[in-house]
C-alpha cells in the first residue's frame, strides 16, 4: 500500500496566485481530512469528508480556501488568491470509519510545504 | 466543541529516564484518544491510542492512561532513547473528527 499520496511536496508561489494541493487517500478509506500546520497555530483541521461528502468545513479560514472530493480516490484543496500568511505545511489524512462514534487511525500523507512570497 | 490542552510544551530528559506528557479534554462525549509522533520534517504517525472503555494500554516502552472522570489522559515513555526525540501530539475525538493538542517537543539527551 502506497499510503496517502500528496502533490506537490513543495510549492513556492507569489501572492495573489492560485494554489491547488492534491491528495489521494488510501484505497478503501472513506474519510479524508485536510490539516494545516504552522508553528503559531499547531495542527488545525480545515475540512473533512465522509464518503466524498464535506461534513465540517468550519476550520476553513476564509472564502479564499475551497476543497473538493469528486470521487473516493482524489481530493483537492485550493487557495485563490494566495497570501503570505497561507504559508504552512498542509497535510491530508485518511481513515476508515465504519460508522458513527466508531473511530480508526488516521494516516497522514507526507504533506505539502507551501511558501507564498 | 472539543478543546484539548497539552502539557508541557517542551520536555528534556536524560537517556534512560521516563517522560510523561499530559492532556486534558473538555467534551465528555469524546471516546477515542490517539497519540501521534512527528519527527522533524516528517508526517505525524500514530504511536498508540486508547478508547474510552479502557483505562490503560501498553505497547513495549509506551503506555497511555485515561481518566474519564477527570477528563485527562497521559502518555508515558519509559527508558527513553535518542530516537524518541520528536514532537508528540495528543488528540481527542467523539467519533467525527480529531482535535489535537498543541504538541510537546521531547528532547532526549544522551
Amino acid at each position: 500500500d502506497a499510503g496517502v499520496i500528496q502533490s506537490p511536496r513543495h510549492e513556492v508561489t507569489e501572492m495573489g496566485q492560485e494554489v491547488t494541493l492534491r491528495c489521494k487517500p488510501i484505497s478503501g478509506h472513506n474519510s479524508l481530512f485536510w490539516y494545516r500546520q504552522t508553528m503559531m497555530r499547531g495542527l488545525e483541521l480545515l475540512i473533512y469528508f465522509n464518503n466524498n461528502v464535506p461534513i465540517d468545513d468550519s476550520g476553513m479560514p476564509e472564502d479564499r480556501f475551497s476543497a473538493k472530493m469528486p470521487n473516493a480516490s482524489f481530493s483537492t484543496l485550493k487557495i485563490q488568491p494566495s497570501e503570505p500568511r497561507d504559508s504552512a505545511v498542509y497535510f491530508c489524512a485518511s481513515s476508515l470509519n465504519p460508522g458513527a462514534r466508531d473511530y480508526n487511525e488516521q494516516f497522514f500523507g507526507p504533506g505539502t510545504r507551501l511558501t507564498v512570497l | 466543541g472539543e478543546n484539548v490542552e497539552q502539557h508541557p510544551s517542551t520536555l528534556s530528559v536524560q537517556e534512560g529516564d521516563s517522560a510523561v506528557i499530559k492532556c486534558t479534554y473538555s467534551d465528555s462525549a469524546s471516546n477515542y484518544f490517539p497519540w501521534y509522533k512527528q519527527e522533524l520534517g516528517k508526517r505525524p504517525q500514530l504511536i498508540i491510542d486508547i478508547r474510552s472503555n479502557v483505562g490503560e494500554k501498553k505497547d513495549q516502552r509506551i503506555a497511555v492512561t485515561l481518566n474519564k472522570t477527570a477528563k485527562h489522559f497521559s502518555l508515558h515513555i519509559t527508558e527513553t532513547q535518542p530516537e524518541d526525540s520528536a514532537v508528540y501530539f495528543c488528540a481527542a475525538s467523539d467519533g467525527n473528527k480529531l482535535v489535537f493538542g498543541a504538541g510537546t517537543i521531547l528532547r532526549v539527551k544522551s
